[in-house]
């Protein structure tokens, strides 16, 4: 069975630091997405990596997918209040069904 | 138009009542998804339709029945719910491989979510 573990659980910053979440897995993922989910509205895909050692960049967020296409990391710089929500990576499966595996998520909380 | 849209946005009902829950596309995909999902916790896959055709059922309970009149059109009749089936539901499509295809595309996994209906068993 593939998991996606994910860290932390919660994050409660002030707004303008750093911060970095994690997504770590034993098992090798054909691409990987990150989504932001705002509360009573869906999740929206921010990017999906695919390529070992990819970094993607969408202004102050940074994203990055292991060399061996395990392991995630999303960083974002000089978090702003707006940055608040629940960050979600999910795994494409290898099974090839279209089910992703899901992190357990992040809240963010970003405080002016 | 990169947009999946759910009706209503919330749903209050009985656990006697019948309601449905709608969900609609333009991307032309043919992959398309429902889940459940709980406070601060990540979606539930419950059903995935392919080629409007039921591909994956997660053992979800028969008083949750789902249905694709075509490849746009999503619906998730509910019946008999329990208050425990409280939560957001969502929707999702994604592109999905040509029958024998053998090397999917990036964007294959690439899943676009629905605005969600709050639902509430009383």
């Amino acid at each position: 069975t593939q998991l996606l573990e994910q860290s932390p659980q919660f994050l409660s910053i002030q707004e303008g630091e750093n911060l970095t979440v994690y997504c770590n897995s034993s098992s090798v993922f054909s691409s990987l997405q990150w989504y932001r989910q705002e509360p009573g509205e869906g999740p929206v895909l921010l990017v999906t990596v695919v390529t070992g050692g990819e970094v993607k960049k969408l202004k102050r967020l940074t994203f990055q997918f292991g060399d061996a296409r395990k392991d995630s990391s999303l960083h974002i710089t000089a978090a702003q209040t707006g940055d608040t929500g629940l960050y979600l990576c999910a795994g494409a499966g290898s099974s090839n069904t279209g089910k992703l595996i899901f992190g357990q998520g992040t809240t963010l909380q970003v405080k002016p | 138009d990169t947009e999946v849209t759910q009706t209503p946005k919330h749903l209050v009902m009985g656990m006697t009542n019948k309601k449905s829950l709608k969900c609609e596309q333009h991307m032309g995909h043919r992959a398309m998804y429902w889940y459940k999902q709980k406070a601060k916790k990540p979606p539930e896959l419950m059903f995935v339709y392919s080629y409007e055709k039921l591909s994956i059922n997660e053992s979800v309970p028969s008083r949750f029945s789902p249905e694709c009149p075509n490849s746009s059109l999503l619906n998730l009749h509910l019946h008999a719910l329990q208050p425990e089936d409280s939560a957001l539901y969502l929707c999702a499509s994604s592109q999905e491989r040509e029958p024998g295809q053998g090397i999917f595309p990036s964007s294959y996994n690439e899943q676009f979510f629905g605005p969600g209906t709050r639902l509430t068993v009383l």
